[in-house]
C-alpha cells in the first residue's frame, strides 16, 4: 500500500511560537494532501485541502493566517499553525490522495501531536 | 450534504466473538465507502473499500458489502482478536475535484482475551 509519512510526531512548544509539520507522500505522488484535526475520543475535522502548486482550500471556521499550508512539490505538503496557543494543542493528521487505482483513495499519516503550553 | 452514520460504541467483545459494526451513508450520486482502524495513537489505516453496489471489500479477516438499496457498509469479522482493539471509522467519498472523505464519527471496540 501507499506510505504517508509526517514529522515530527509529536512537538511541545511554547505559547506565540509556530509550529511546522511535514506530510511526505513515500511512493507516490500526490496533487492533493489533505490536513485534519483530530480531538480526543472524536472524528476527524478536516481542517484544508491542499493541491500542489495552488492555494489551500479551507474549510469553513479555519482561520488561513493561522494555519498556513504549503504544497510546494509532489510529495510534499506542510501545515504551520503560526503563534501557537495552548488551544491549537491537538492531533493533526494528514492524508494524501492516490491517484492510481481510481483516485479515490486517501492514505493517513501516523499524526502530529502537538501540545502548546 | 454527505453524511455518514455508525454504530455508537464502545463495543466490548470476548476473543474469538463475532464483530458487526453498523454504517449507513446519505450521499449524492454514487460514492466510494470506506474503513479505516486507528489504533492508539496513531494516524488512521486504510482497512478496506468498494467503490460501487454489491461490491464486497475485505482484509485481514475483515469484510463489508456495499450494499445501495439500504444505503449500508456495514463491517464484519467472525472471530475478532485482543490485537483488534482499535477505533473503527466508516467514510465515504462523493468524487468531486478533490475526493473528499466524509467521516462517521468512529466506533471504539476493545476486545478482551
Amino acid at each position: 500500500g501507499a506510505v504517508v509519512s509526517q514529522h515530527p510526531s509529536r512537538v511541545i512548544c511554547k505559547s506565540g511560537t509556530s509550529v511546522k509539520i511535514e506530510c511526505r507522500s513515500l511512493d507516490f505522488q500526490a496533487t492533493t494532501m489533505f490536513w485534519y484535526r483530530q480531538f480526543p475520543k472524536q472524528s476527524l475535522m478536516l481542517m484544508a485541502t491542499s493541491n500542489e502548486g495552488s492555494k489551500a482550500t479551507y474549510e469553513q471556521g479555519v482561520e488561513k493566517d493561522k494555519f498556513l499550508i504549503n504544497h510546494a512539490s509532489l510529495t510534499l505538503s506542510t501545515l504551520t499553525v503560526t503563534s501557537a496557543h495552548p488551544e491549537d494543542s491537538s492531533f493533526y493528521i494528514c492524508s494524501a490522495r492516490d491517484l492510481r487505482g481510481g483516485g479515490e483513495t486517501q492514505y493517513f499519516g501516523p499524526g502530529t501531536r502537538l501540545l502548546v503550553l | 450534504g454527505d453524511s455518514v452514520t455508525q454504530m455508537e460504541g464502545p463495543v466490548t467483545l470476548s476473543e474469538e466473538a463475532f464483530l458487526t459494526i453498523n454504517c449507513t451513508y446519505t450521499a449524492t450520486g454514487y460514492p466510494s465507502l470506506f474503513w479505516y482502524v486507528q489504533y492508539p495513537g496513531e494516524g488512521l489505516q486504510l482497512l478496506l473499500k468498494a467503490t460501487k453496489a454489491d461490491d464486497k471489500g475485505s482484509n485481514k479477516g475483515f469484510e463489508a458489502t456495499y450494499r445501495k438499496e439500504t444505503t449500508s457498509f456495514h463491517l464484519e469479522k467472525g472471530s475478532v482478536q485482543v490485537s483488534d482493539s482499535a477505533v473503527y471509522f466508516c467514510a465515504l467519498s462523493s468524487g468531486g475535484s478533490n475526493y473528499k472523505l466524509t467521516f462517521g464519527k468512529g466506533t471504539l471496540l476493545t476486545v478482551n482475551p
